[in-house]
């Protein structure tokens, strides 16, 4: 069964502060592993797609990696309006339509 | 473009009710998936619809059904209501070509059941 864990569950920064959320995952073939923004009682949006280890992606202060084994969301001098849940989910090589998500990290980021 | 969009945004329904909660696609999108989100947890897979025909289920009981329509929009619908199906209903669309993986979700639909 796919898995995915996601660390730490909480994330305090002060504005500035670089820092990385982590994505450990297993699944039977990854097809694409992704990674969501999601805002308090607001469905997630979507950030990236990373498909094969060595991958990397940018956008504004995020920056997302693949290996074999996890992802990471590295976010460069964040600023208070980058608070929120960021959610890691992985989908398999199947044309089956299931993704499985973490449980998120929360990113709090303080003035 | 409008994106997904869901509706009701909020509902409130007692025990042993049923629901239907609704969902249009992004256009141009033939794929809907539906996903339950408990308070603090991930987006738990329900069932994806493509091309009217249920392509995946998660691990849910009977209870939850859902169909797909001509025009891509999609019902979710949920039977014999428990407390424990209080969660954020969530409807992601995407373009459903093989292999296709971007997924874009709506605002969710909060249900309580009391």
């Amino acid at each position: 069964e796919d898995q995915v864990t996601q660390s730490p569950e909480a994330l305090r920064l002060q504005e500035g502060e670089s820092s990385s959320l982590n994505c450990s995952y297993t699944v039977s073939g990854l097809r694409g592993l992704f990674w969501y923004r999601q805002d308090p009682g607001k469905g997630p949006e979507f950030l990236f797609t990373l498909y094969s280890a060595g991958e990397e992606k940018e956008k504004e202060r995020l920056k997302a990696t693949l290996t074999k084994k996890e992802s990471f969301l590295h976010i460069t001098a964040p600023k208070p309006e980058d608070s929120a849940t960021y959610l890691c989910a992985v989908h398999p090589n199947t044309n089956a339509g299931k993704s499985t998500f973490g449980d998120g990290t929360t990113l709090t980021v303080k003035p | 473009d409008a994106g997904v969009t869901q509706s009701p945004t909020h509902l409130i329904k007692t025990r042993g009710q049923h629901v239907t909660l609704r969902c249009s696609p992004i256009s141009g999108h033939k794929s809907v998936s539906w996903y339950q989100q408990v308070l603090g947890q991930g987006p738990q897979f329900i069932f994806q619809y493509y091309e009217k025909e249920e392509r995946g289920r998660g691990n849910f009981p009977d209870r939850f059904s859902a169909r797909q329509f001509p025009n891509y929009s999609s019902e979710l619908n949920v039977n014999a209501l428990l407390l424990g199906d209080s969660a954020l209903y969530l409807c992601a669309s995407s373009s459903g070509r093989p292999f296709s993986t971007e997924a874009f979700f709506g605002q969710g639909t909060r249900l309580t059941v009391v």
